[in-house]
């Protein structure tokens, strides 16, 4: 059973960059699709971008000139930074898995970061 | 790029069916989705693919109570014999030049 789990400081400062990690266990890195999704309190779920085992990436136009996803197969995990943040980048940051680059199929239980002075 | 619709709300009583829609914008008729269930204070987890031609294939451990049709632009899940661990919010997913989510039905079970 793949696990997922996500670690990273819970608060970060205004301007200050957000730095996430995603640790794999109970399967490979490859040959999938890596992603993270983000929750504000109280709201939807929204998109950040996905990362293939081989390092090609894909990220939302919202958040394009602010994100990157990276990945280390020799760790078997992948990272999220996101750069000049303010306190609407506060939410529940979840990563996740995709087989092919379309649906999700497993979840880790998400982090909540914080952004505040 | 598409965009999903979904309710905001839903109910039904405990032991009965109830059916979630997401709707596609206009022309993305043969678009497959994905159903995610996120129960109160828990991380999504995944229900299925669902295809165009209303085919579906289930996450590991998604009970039988769960299921999915297609018709036109709109994407369904069925949940029969509601037990209150359904009552949860469930979103929708699909893939285009990125991943877009809609905004999510939340189901309360009666």
């Amino acid at each position: 059973q793949v696990q997922l789990l996500e670690s990273g400081p819970g608060l970060v400062k205004p301007s200050e960059t957000l730095s996430l990690t995603c640790t794999v266990s109970g399967g490979s890195i490859s040959p999938y699709y890596w992603s993270w999704i983000r929750q504000p309190p109280g709201k939807g779920l929204e998109y950040i971008g996905y990362v293939h085992y081989s390092g090609s990436t894909n990220y939302n136009p919202s958040l394009v000139r602010r994100v990157t996803i990276s990945v280390d197969t020799s760790k078997n995990h992948f990272s999220l930074k996101l750069t000049s943040v303010t306190a609407a980048d506060t939410a529940v940051y979840y990563c996740a898995r995709a087989r092919t680059g379309t649906d999700i199929d497993y979840w880790g239980q998400g982090t909540l970061v914080t952004v505040s002075s | 790029q598409v965009v999903l619709t979904q309710s905001p709300s839903a109910s039904a009583s405990l032991g009965a069916s109830v059916q979630l829609t997401c709707t596609l914008s206009s022309g993305h008729y043969n678009y497959a989705i994905a159903w995610h269930q996120q129960q109160p204070d828990k991380g999504p987890r995944y229900l299925m693919k669902l295809n165009s031609d209303g085919s579906h294939t289930k996450g590991d451990g998604i009970p039988d109570r769960f299921s999915g049709s297609s018709s036109g632009t709109a994407r369904y899940l069925t949940i029969s014999s509601l037990q209150s661990e359904d009552e949860a919010d469930y979103y929708c997913q699909t893939w285009d030049s990125y991943w877009v989510f809609g905004g999510g039905t939340k189901l309360t079970v009666l």
